[in-house]
């Protein structure tokens, strides 16, 4: 059991180009979450999906889109790319939105944006 | 002011010792609780959710204070492979919209032997 996969591992990115996160789980979970993780600032919600079809905004949505096609999948993407997108970013799944649901984690993507 | 926040250390200590680790949140919504545990360029994983009665797993101790906002991680006898950044999290639902999970930024242990 794969858990929740993430690609790329890592990516270099010119500034204005347009790229795509992807984020992959076999839980079967309904609720999925994208986060970015910088350095003295911990984790932070960019956009989060209670089940397949529907998305919300998180704390810092601005400059990233997400589709939730089907339940699995929930990639991130980034219209045009600026540096301080520069980050770790981070997919996560629960089983739901609850109260104690305990959210899982991918390995993550780390994003240079240059 | 943010959500959640901790104490980000380092905290430095040798095999065997108790440390303990505190996190205040802000929200007196905030209806649930938990202690994550990230290793060095890993993901966060889940150490122990946090009971209002309190909750003990092994090693570990969380205890929860809603009257004063505030909650503890106890790691007694600590090993060297303790050593990691220990996240404090609260979910806050707002009105209708569903929980969220709120991150603290961490509070880095070394473990020495």
């Amino acid at each position: 059991i794969a858990g929740i996969t993430q690609a790329p591992t890592s990516q270099i990115l010119a500034a204005g180009r347009r790229m795509t996160l992807r984020c992959t789980q076999d839980m079967r979970h309904n609720a999925m979450y994208w986060y970015r993780q910088d350095l003295g600032l911990g984790l932070r919600l960019i956009h989060y999906s209670n089940t397949a079809g529907t998305t919300g905004k998180g704390e810092v949505p601005d400059g990233y889109s997400v589709s939730r096609a089907n339940t699995d999948d929930f990639p991130l993407t980034l219209a045009s790319a600026v540096p301080s997108q520069t980050s770790v970013y981070f997919c996560a799944s629960s089983d739901s939105a609850g109260m104690w649901d305990t959210q899982y984690f991918g390995p993550g993507t780390r994003l240079t944006v240059l | 002011r943010k959500e959640v926040e901790q104490d980000p250390g380092p905290f430095n200590v040798p095999e065997g010792a108790t440390v303990a680790f505190n996190c205040t949140y802000s929200n007196s919504a905030s209806q649930s609780f938990f202690w994550y545990r990230q290793d060095c360029r890993k993901e966060p994983k889940l150490l122990m959710s946090v009971y209002s009665s309190g909750n003990e797993d092994g090693r570990f101790t969380a205890q929860l204070n809603r009257a004063s906002q505030y909650i503890s991680l106890l790691i007694r006898d600590s090993k060297l492979s303790d050593s990691a950044t220990y996240l404090c999290v609260v979910n806050l639902w707002r009105g209708s919209t569903l929980g969220r999970l709120y991150f603290g930024r961490g509070t880095q242990l070394t473990v020495w032997p």
